[in-house]
């Protein structure tokens, strides 16, 4: 979820557990979400997106999940590596736009081997 | 090769100076954005540009200027640089509908 000041939510796992980052979106009328992840010092790397008209959709590794109803949104990723230690974070088509995204500030995932 | 890249990677300047961060993609993507990171804001929108010479103002456009001459470069300038706004800048492209690309970033600091 969203966070405060400076403090990112963080979650800790170990190396070959499952991982799930939640993210809550603000826009009810958002049709688009992207996830993206952003290790130390490089810029946001996509990992997968998904439209309103879907529920779910799988990637390598990854699945989101998507909740209009609580507007909710979240990454799943399965046995997850110490290479995916990394800021987690959604963006939104807030208002239905097709290229301006809302970004949340992100949660940090850190993966113990 | 292909993707976006941004220069220069790091840049110091001084209070009241011009400075330019650059942008080129090579995807020959219509959109192009600028954001900036802060701690405690996540990334914000500077400006966006949906072709050449299409631009428009974003979440925090003052102090900022851009122009879009070529579809494949789109540049930031700090008319007169000030302390809030160093920060790390992030160039993006998309095609409409489709997922932003991001550069690797400029890291700018104001003195």
């Amino acid at each position: 979820g969203e966070s405060v000041g400076l403090h990112l939510p963080t979650l800790s796992v170990q190396e070959g557990d499952n991982s799930i980052i939640n993210c809550a979106y603000s826009n009810s009328a958002s049709d688009y979400f992207i996830w993206y992840k952003q290790e130390s010092g490089k810029g946001p790397q996509f990992i997968i997106d998904i439209r309103s008209n879907m529920d779910k959709r799988q990637g390598q590794r990854v699945t989101v999940l998507l909740n209009k109803t609580v507007k909710h949104l979240s990454l799943q990723i399965a046995a997850t590596q110490p290479g995916d230690s990394a800021v987690y974070f959604c963006a939104e088509n807030s208002g239905g736009s097709n290229y301006k995204l809302t970004f949340g500030k992100g949660t940090l995932l850190t993966v113990n081997p | 090769d292909a993707g976006i890249t941004q220069s220069p990677r790091y840049k110091i300047t001084e209070t009241g100076r011009q400075v330019t961060l650059m942008c080129h993609q090579t995807w020959s993507h219509s959109y192009m954005f600028w954001y900036r990171q802060d701690l405690g804001h996540g990334l914000r929108l500077i400006y966006y540009s949906a072709a050449a010479d299409i631009t428009d103002k974003g979440e925090v456009p003052d102090g900022y200027v851009v122009s879009r001459s070529k579809t494949e470069n789109f540049p930031l300038t700090l008319e007169s640089a000030t302390r809030s706004q160093t920060s790390v800048y992030f160039c993006a492209s998309s095609e409409p509908t489709a997922p932003q690309y991001f550069g690797p970033g400029t890291r700018l600091t104001v003195l």
